[in-house]
């Protein structure tokens, strides 16, 4: 089976860093994506990364391990609009395949 | 910026009733997908398509479930004969030449 864990909650302070951690077990691997998702309303698309090391996009950086079978996101300056879901989701197969997702991790965010 | 739209956002429908799910993908992408997610889950695969057919499905997109590409540009989910477990957010995704796939807003199904 396909198997990609996630912490369900975490919390953080504003101006903050946080890391979420992914670990995954798959029948293959072709890409590890992040989402973040608001609630109610569709995932969004943060980054993504198929080769081993980080990934930087302004406060968001993703890194992966293929080796260890371990993503994480990394989430600077954290700001209040940073609270949501963030999903860890693995593409097995070729490209255009479908994504296996992650249960999620709710990050709330405090002043 | 192009965008994934759907409609209707919401879709309340009695158990036993066909529902259609309507779905724009982005003009120029060639694969599409519907996901569901059911309230406090995470979100599942149904099924993708590509080249007008159907490239890869999962084990829930059984035989009360199809999709149509009609026209070249909307791509439909159809539930033939709903069920309570149905209610859920589906969410369409188109990718592109690139690797990200671009989510639609939902569409909110209720079965009562």
């Amino acid at each position: 089976g396909q198997n990609i864990d996630q912490p369900t909650e975490m919390t953080a302070t504003e101006g903050a860093i946080v890391q979420i951690n992914c670990t995954y077990q798959t029948s293959g691997f072709n890409g590890l994506f992040w989402y973040q998702q608001h609630a109610g309303e569709a995932p969004t698309f943060l980054s993504y990364n198929v080769l081993d090391g980080l990934e930087e996009k302004g406060r968001f950086s993703s890194f992966l391990s293929r080796s260890k079978g371990y993503s994480y996101l990394l989430l600077k300056e954290l700001q209040m609009k940073d609270s949501a879901s963030y999903l860890c989701a693995v593409r097995v197969g070729k490209a255009g395949t479908a994504l296996i997702f992650g249960k999620g991790t709710t990050l709330s965010v405090s002043s | 910026e192009p965008e994934v739209t759907q409609t209707p956002s919401h879709q309340v429908t009695q158990m036993g009733q066909e529902v259609i799910l309507r779905c724009v993908p982005i003009s120029n992408h060639l694969y599409f997908y519907w996901y569901r997610q059911i309230l406090g889950q995470k979100v599942e695969f149904l099924v993708s398509f590509y080249n007008n057919e159907i490239s890869e499905k999962s084990e829930i997109f059984d035989d009360q479930f199809s999709v149509e590409r009609p026209d070249g540009s909307n791509f439909t989910l159809k539930i033939r004969s709903t069920k309570l477990e149905d209610s859920a957010m589906y969410f369409c995704a188109s990718v592109g030449q690139a690797f990200e796939q671009y989510f639609g807003p939902g569409t909110r199904l209720t079965v009562t």
